[in-house]
């Protein structure tokens, strides 16, 4: 009964493919977001959703696109992967005014 | 736009110890912080979280924060560390009005010695 759930836990591809990492929560919470830790563990916003709406799209190529199907559910698809994205990429998710983050348990990409 | 700092990169103690690991943010207005840990391989786990109240925080595992409105901090502490304490800890702040994604700290790792 994992409450935030991402899959695939680890992704490695090629340079130029597209790739997606699904999420899932079933804990109820209105919101859901995706953060990128780098190679230095620092961890940086890069999309949320609220019942299905993006209210936070912080400066990402692109070549990134959340897809959020219902309020369960937010996707990460993305194009053209370079070097640079390798990283690991966890989903969250919150409930309400003042809530802490629940998070999945990452998905480490890397790109060769 | 809000920021976190912790001046700790890594931090390297025995065990029984004390901790007390620095955590400043900027924001001037009402601010939640909460303290997450990493264990290697892992998913962030909140620790401890502030939100009104008591500036004096408990959380699990017998971790504590102190948040001191007038010097923008809000460090963690343990009175005795153990081994498995060894982790990457993660302070972060929340504008309650905003959009409520948390602005992180750089992180400091915790190396316990047995």
């Amino acid at each position: 009964d994992t409450a935030v759930s991402q899959t695939p836990k680890y992704l490695v591809t090629q340079m130029g493919n597209d790739k997606s990492i699904k999420c899932e929560q079933n804990l109820g919470h209105d919101t859901m977001y995706w953060y990128k830790q780098d190679s230095k563990k620092f961890l940086k916003i890069m999309f949320s959703y609220n019942n299905k709406e993006l209210i936070i799209n912080e400066t990402v190529p692109n070549r990134f696109s959340p897809k959020s199907p219902d309020k369960a559910h937010l996707n990460l698809h993305i194009n053209s992967l370079e070097l640079g994205d390798s990283a690991v990429y966890f989903c969250a998710s919150s409930q309400g005014r003042d809530s802490p983050l629940h998070f999945g348990n990452g998905t480490r990409l890397t790109v060769t | 736009a809000q920021s976190v700092s912790q001046h700790n990169h890594h931090v390297i103690l025995s065990e029984a110890a004390s901790l007390e690991l620095g955590c400043n943010y900027s924001y001037g207005g009402t601010v939640n912080l909460f303290w997450y840990v990493q264990y290697p391989g892992q998913h962030l786990q909140l620790l401890l979280k502030y939100f009104s109240g008591d500036p004096l925080v408990k959380g699990i595992k017998g971790f504590e924060a102190e948040f001191i409105k007038s010097k923008f901090s809000f460090n963690l502490r343990k009175p005795s560390v153990q081994w498995s304490d060894t982790a990457e800890y993660f302070c972060a702040s929340q504008d309650p009005g905003s959009a409520r994604q948390l602005t992180f700290g750089s992180g400091t790792q915790l190396t316990v010695l047995p």
